[in-house]
């Protein structure tokens, strides 16, 4: 069975840290790797990763792809109060999206 | 602007009632898609639709019904047959087939059954 494990589930840090999210998968056709971001309502896309040991950046976020080891780190530098939100991994295997539970990230100023 | 919107926003409905949830997109894309999310789990996937007149169940169907009778649109009905309704609901759209390029997502309905 196809599954998406993101941890950890929630994190608390202050204003300046730099935090580091975790997606492992297992699934039978891996197409690519998403991340998005939702803050109250309607997730927002950040990244999508396809090939192995290329970084995405935008800004404070970045992110890589190990598809021999079956995971994705989603990296945030010195976090900002907005960037409290859920962060949600998902893996296209066979044209169909399997989500994880999210990581809850709270910045505290 | 392009965009999804999902209406209402907050819903409350009394136990054995049908209620309808609305999503709209004018981004033109062809495919769309409901999820449900509760907390701590992930998006999990009702119903999606890749072309007008045609949608195939997700993985929850069962207690939903949708229609795609115009491309725009993709009303989602929570019937009294769903035995927990009360959730997030999360319509969203793509360009390329089910799954298969990014999501655009709409700020959600959220159900809550009295």
């Amino acid at each position: 069975e196809d599954k998406v494990v993101q941890s950890p589930l929630s994190l608390v840090v202050h204003e300046g840290d730099t935090v580091t999210l975790n997606c492992s998968y297992e699934v039978t056709n891996f197409r690519s790797l998403l991340w998005y971001k939702q803050e109250k309502k309607a997730p927002t896309f950040l990244f999508m990763l396809t090939s192995s040991g290329i970084e995405k950046k935008s800004g404070r976020l970045s992110s890589i792809l190990d598809k021999k080891e079956l995971f994705s780190i989603l990296n945030i530098t010195a976090t900002q109060t907005g960037d409290s939100a859920i962060y949600l991994c998902a893996v296209d295997s066979n044209y169909q999206l399997i989500w994880g539970a999210g990581t809850k990230l709270i910045i505290k100023p | 602007d392009g965009g999804i919107t999902q209406s209402p926003k907050y819903l409350f409905r009394k136990e054995g009632q049908n209620v309808t949830l609305s999503c709209e997109q004018n981004l033109n894309h062809d495919a769309m898609y409901w999820y449900r999310q509760d907390p701590g789990q992930g998006l999990r996937l009702i119903y999606y639709s890749q072309i007008v007149n045609d949608f195939q169940k997700g993985d929850i169907a069962e207690g939903y019904s949708v229609s795609r009778e115009k491309k725009e649109s993709f009303p989602l009905t929570v019937t009294s047959a769903q035995k927990n309704p009360t959730a997030f609901y999360l319509c969203a759209s793509s360009s390329q087939g089910s799954g298969a390029n990014v999501l655009t997502f709409g700020a959600g309905s959220r159900l809550t059954v009295l």
